[in-house]
């Protein structure tokens, strides 16, 4: 176990639906992230949060929108979404991110497998 | 654009073996290397963070070396085992971006290894 929870691990959704995503850390770290696994292609970062404020949309469309009321939980509210939006979304989180320089650890939760219809 | 490589992407070695693979990276404003191992329907584990050149790092039988000048980095197994069967995965932090933890991931060397 990493500390870091996601919710639900499977989800099947229309292009209609409207979904949430879930993740928790219980580690106390102060930045979390969204990362997408499309088929066969790399870990691709999605948002960053760092202290509860987003410092990092990697050109996402709005159909992906990231809450983070505090730093133990982060969601990924998911609406009309297309066939293509299918994949693996991985949550994680690390102590903190400046004056670090990409030295901490970022603790994954086992994933979101998303199947959109 | 910050482009990470990874060779090969697939392996199969006999129990025993000792296997090394391959991650690559820009060397302009490198910050820090991650490697990672990831079993199917698990969380992706950290195995090492390296940030100095000519830095080796050990777990167990794992063990990585790194070369921030020419921008590689070996992962080595020794004496592989069935329960070493992973993706093995290896990131390094983006020029500019070392305060926003964005790391770019390569498509990983998936590792297989038979009893």
């Amino acid at each position: 176990e990493t500390g870091v929870t996601q919710t639900p691990r499977h989800l099947v959704m229309g292009m209609t639906n409207k979904k949430s995503l879930k993740c928790e850390q219980h580690l106390g770290h102060n930045a979390m992230y969204w990362y997408k696994q499309s088929a066969k292609k790399p870990l691709e970062l999605m948002f960053v949060y760092s202290l509860e404020e987003r410092v990092e949309n990697n050109s996402v469309p709005s159909r992906f929108s990231p809450e983070c009321p505090n730093s133990s939980h982060l969601f990924l509210h998911l609406h009309t979404l297309q066939p293509e939006d299918s994949a693996l979304y991985l949550c994680a989180s690390s102590q903190d991110l400046r004056g670090r320089e990409g030295r901490d650890t970022q603790y994954f939760g086992p994933g979101t497998r998303l199947t959109v219809l | 654009i910050l482009n990470v490589e990874q060779s090969p992407q697939s392996l199969h070695v006999q129990e025993g073996d000792s296997t090394n693979f391959t991650c690559s990276f820009p060397s302009s404003n490198f910050y820090a290397l991650h490697w990672y191992r990831w079993e199917t329907a698990k969380s992706p584990e950290a195995l090492f963070v390296m940030t100095l050149n000519g830095d080796e790092k050990k777990k167990g039988r794992i063990s990585a070396t790194l070369n921030t000048k020419e921008g590689y980095s070996y992962l080595y197994i020794k004496g592989s085992q069935p329960e070493d069967s992973a993706t093995y995965l290896c990131a390094s932090i983006k020029h500019g971006s070392s305060n926003t933890g964005k790391l770019i991931f390569g498509q990983g060397t998936t590792l297989q290894v038979k009893p």
